[in-house]
């Protein structure tokens, strides 16, 4: 696609449930990033896959936070038994090189908000 | 944790004003690059620059970069009421793929 493409835009959870968000990265893209946002915040780095391999998730906060990419395109973020301080935006960005030289494309991001 | 951080944290200034930003980080980087987002929306790249350059441009913007000092500098020159929105800068984590974004700079042009 011409972009990178994220839904649901918005997700409300109640605290316990389980989230899948997921992310379509432009195609051809070999480098797939998640990261999070605080309100207010700048992003803070969740994960980063090169094409199906998941090579870094030192940013993921707990063992709740699961990502996989299983055929190197789509990615999808799981949350389970989410809890109020997961709520952010979570971004995904995309990038033709593994270095980031030519920046990202970042999606607009899902809002998740646990209620 | 951020790698970066922004300072100041808020400007506003009038229309036809610069606006100038600068971004400290803590270690050593290959690349640093600053994003736009505006409010609700996803981050825009706007200019990559490396650390063997020292300044760069692209349309109103001019980027400067200290290596020696672990800063950068944006500068939005003739600003418009368009260009308010969140600035951050970027650094790849110890030359890694992994950029880190500093805390923003929340820029608002008035008309």
């Amino acid at each position: 696609g011409a972009g990178v493409s994220q839904s649901p835009r918005y997700k409300v959870a109640k605290r316990g449930q389980d989230v899948a968000l997921r992310c379509d990265p432009i195609s051809g893209h070999v480098s797939l990033f998640w990261y999070q946002q605080a309100l207010g915040q700048g992003p803070e780095f969740l994960t980063y896959f090169q094409n199906e391999a998941q090579l870094d998730k030192s940013g993921l906060p707990s063992d709740r936070f699961f990502a996989e990419r299983p055929e190197g395109s789509v990615s999808t973020l799981t949350i389970q038994r989410t809890q109020q301080e997961d709520s952010a935006v979570y971004l995904c960005a995309s990038s033709s090189t593994g270095t980031g030289v030519y920046g990202y494309t970042f999606g607009s991001g899902t809002r998740l908000t646990v209620v | 944790s951020q790698q970066g951080e922004e300072d100041p944290q808020a400007l506003s200034i009038q229309e036809g004003e610069n606006a100038t930003m600068n971004c400290s980080y803590k270690t050593s980087i290959n690349n640093l690059q600053w994003y736009r987002q505006n409010s609700g929306r996803g981050l825009v790249h706007l200019i990559l620059i490396r650390s063997n350059e020292r300044e760069k441009h692209s349309g109103r913007l001019r980027v400067t970069l200290d290596t020696s000092k672990k800063s950068s500098s944006l500068l939005i020159t003739a600003s418009r009421a368009a260009d308010t929105a969140s600035y951050f800068c970027a650094t790849d984590f110890s030359g890694t793929y992994k950029y880190i974004f500093g805390t923003g700079t929340r820029l608002k042009v008035l008309a």
